[in-house]
């Protein structure tokens, strides 16, 4: 079965700082890789998404995303936080073909002024 | 908007009641899913469904059923709501059938608090 581990609970930088979020994974199969976002209060969207492909994923509000087979990672990095930026991050995968879709635990990101 | 409705939005019930959660689409997507969300645990399957009549079980779903009588809704029942199932519980639905592998459409979520 798949299973996700997110690395931190807690992720605290400063405006304008470059952060990186942890992800790996755990399947014997090929897999599809998510990034969700919660903003307070909110429910979850999708940020962006591996199924295929390069490597290096970009997705909405400058974040990226880097699938690393050999290190079962999909860690979710942006080069300059902002303020708006605070939220809960969730990565989800998928194994391919199949309909379960498992979430981690999440990391919050608390960016300091 | 995805076409999304959970309701109740907020429900307080006491130990040992029934409870049913309610989610309704208008997308008319075959996949449908529950998860609850609790600090420290992110969000965990319940449940989810890939079609009427078709469900199966998610990572956490003891003391949880569902049914899907027809494509628009999918319900989740707490036999004997406990103290545990305290929760923000999340629908979902998936684009899966129209190609969009995986992406998932998140309902507002419904708060359970169980006394």
């Amino acid at each position: 079965a798949q299973s996700v581990t997110q690395l931190d609970s807690q992720v605290p930088v400063f405006e304008e700082a470059p952060v990186e979020l942890r992800c790996n994974y755990s399947s014997s199969v090929s897999v599809y890789l998510f990034w969700y976002v919660q903003y307070p209060n909110q429910g979850l969207q999708l940020l962006l998404k591996y199924l295929s492909g390069s490597t290096l994923v970009k997705g909405i509000n400058g974040f990226e995303a880097e699938f690393n087979k050999s290190q079962t990672s999909f860690h979710l990095r942006k080069p300059s936080v902002h303020i708006s930026d605070t939220a809960e991050y969730f990565c989800a995968v998928s194994v391919r073909g199949h309909d379960k879709i498992i979430f981690g635990k999440g990391t919050r990101l608390h960016i300091l002024p | 908007d995805a076409g999304i409705t959970q309701s109740p939005r907020h429900k307080v019930t006491e130990t040992g009641t029934p409870v049913t959660l309610r989610c309704h689409q208008t997308e008319n997507h075959r996949y449908m899913y529950w998860y609850r969300q609790d600090p420290g645990h992110g969000l965990r399957l319940i449940h989810y469904s890939y079609g009427v009549k078709d469900t199966d079980k998610g990572e956490v779903s003891d003391g949880y059923s569902v049914s899907r009588s027809k494509t628009e809704d999918f319900l989740l029942t707490l036999e004997s709501a406990t103290s545990s199932q305290t929760s923000v519980y999340f629908c979902a639905i998936s684009a899966r059938d129209r190609g969009q592998t995986g992406e998932l459409f998140f309902g507002e979520g419904s708060r359970l608090t169980v006394l």
